[in-house]
């Protein structure tokens, strides 16, 4: 079945630790969308990609990148994480401009 | 500039009727629903572009309201599988590629 992978499911670093989360997408999908979703809340866009194009929302901390080295594949790096960067971190697709997205199952990112 | 969406959360017995809202200050090009079940992933339920139309999938329909700058989620007697977390993400210009999300509406359904 096409589907929208993250691994891995659950992460442990510690403070500082850099990190990377990946994911990976059957559906040949254009356009790849990293969240942030923590407890309670809705999913925050940080940044999204338009097949290379790479757009970077203006309050995400320049503490998050991103690396989308082909069409099936976009990472998820925090350099330096922080208590407060403690998350769901979901990535969704979606085969372009105002088109439905379709989620991964997420990474739970927990900073000791 | 996040959408609001009402009520915040909702308890249903099974069978019973609920409507989410969604609202916006800013003119809407189109609205994506979405449900999340507890430690999931959001999964898409339908998109409303702009025009009014309404759509229908099963017993959950929806409305968009260009001129008010809202929409609405209709979910008819409703199942226990119904429960979870409602978002509404709104696009405020065509092609922009990217959803806000409301807050959402946490509704659960009791046998």
């Amino acid at each position: 079945d096409a589907m929208v992978i993250q691994n891995p499911r659950y992460q442990v670093t510690q403070f500082g630790k850099p990190v990377t989360l990946s994911c990976s997408q059957t559906l040949n999908h254009n356009v790849m969308y990293w969240y942030q979703q923590k407890s309670s809340q809705a999913p925050k866009l940080l940044f999204h990609y338009y097949d290379k194009d790479f757009n970077n929302e203006a309050d995400t901390p320049d503490n998050f990148q991103s690396r989308r080295p082909n069409t099936s594949f976009c990472f998820l790096d925090i350099r330096s994480p922080g208590l407060g960067d403690a998350a769901m971190y979901l990535c969704a697709t979606s085969p372009g401009l105002s088109y439905e997205q379709y989620f991964g199952p997420g990474t739970r990112l927990t900073v000791t | 500039q996040q959408p609001v969406q009402s009520p915040q959360a909702v308890i249903l017995r099974e069978g019973e009727d609920a409507v989410i809202n969604c609202s916006s200050s800013k003119a809407l090009y189109s609205v994506h629903w979405y449900r999340q079940k507890h430690g999931e992933a959001p999964v898409f339920l339908m998109i409303l572009l702009k025009g009014g139309e309404q759509k229908g999938h099963d017993k959950i329909s929806a409305s968009f309201n260009e001129k008010k700058q809202q929409s609405s989620l209709y979910l008819t007697a409703s199942q226990l599988s119904y429960s979870g977390t409602y978002f509404c993400g709104t696009e405020t210009q065509g092609g922009s590629e990217k959803l806000v999300f409301g807050k959402g509406t946490k509704l659960t359904v009791n046998p």
